[in-house]
């Protein structure tokens, strides 16, 4: 059975950092490509970030771009979010998405940010 | 959003409903494909159609995709009270160069 199961989430203040982890299981994690996808509450999903299944390969939405790292270690079947220069706009629920051709097959059941002073 | 839903949607039990996903000539009217996904309250979205119109193993035949020139549907019939969820369309944006969804529809089965 595939799980994602995603931690690290939880309230920082304005300009604070946060790591958020993705533990994943029941497949083949370096055959796949791997996404981010946030929603704000009460909001729409929004793509966040990309990796390829390699990790050699990076992609940003404009909205994080220069603020967010993703990473990946295969070693470990764990996907990263590193999230610094938070604002308050970045306050949503964070999915860890698998990737099947172009469209999301499973997704983990999310880690809340809350950006707040 | 780049593709365009409607905010909400309503049937009564064993009707259909269609919700409509709207886009322009980068993203469904370039040829990509269409996704939807089910987020029923508190949970986290699910596949529910891909590349237009297939259905995951486990997704009831009573759910069906279809796409046409620049926008897609999903089609529910015979509506249960457990449909009443968050629906999403995604797809992928060629000028933007990333994938994108629509803002959500919200299905109420009265």
């Amino acid at each position: 059975e595939v799980q994602l199961v995603e931690s690290g989430g939880g309230l920082v203040q304005p300009g604070g950092s946060l790591r958020l982890s993705c533990s994943a299981s029941g497949f083949t994690f370096n055959n796949y490509i791997m996404h981010w996808v946030r929603q704000a509450p009460g909001k729409g999903l929004e793509y966040v970030s990309a990796i390829t299944s390699n990790g050699g390969s990076t992609y940003y939405a404009d909205s994080v771009k220069g603020r967010f790292t993703i990473s990946r270690d295969n070693s470990k079947n764990t996907l990263y979010l590193q999230m610094s220069s938070l604002r308050a706009e970045d306050t949503a629920v964070y999915y860890c998405v698998r990737v099947s051709s172009s469209w999301y097959d499973y997704w983990g059941q999310g880690t809340l940010v809350t950006v707040s002073s | 959003s780049v593709l365009t839903q409607p905010p909400s949607v309503s049937g009564a039990p064993g009707q259909r409903v269609t919700i409509s996903c709207t886009g322009s000539s980068s993203n469904i009217g370039a040829g990509y494909d269409v996704h939807w996904y089910q987020q029923l309250p508190g949970t986290a979205p699910k596949l529910l159609i891909y590349g237009n119109s297939n259905r995951p193993s486990g997704v009831p035949d009573r759910f069906s995709g279809s796409k046409s020139g620049t926008s897609a549907s999903l089609a529910i019939t015979g509506l249960q009270a457990e449909d009443e969820a968050d629906y999403y369309c995604q797809s992928y944006d060629s000028r933007l160069s990333v994938r994108v969804f629509g803002g959500g529809t919200k299905l109420t089965v009265l």
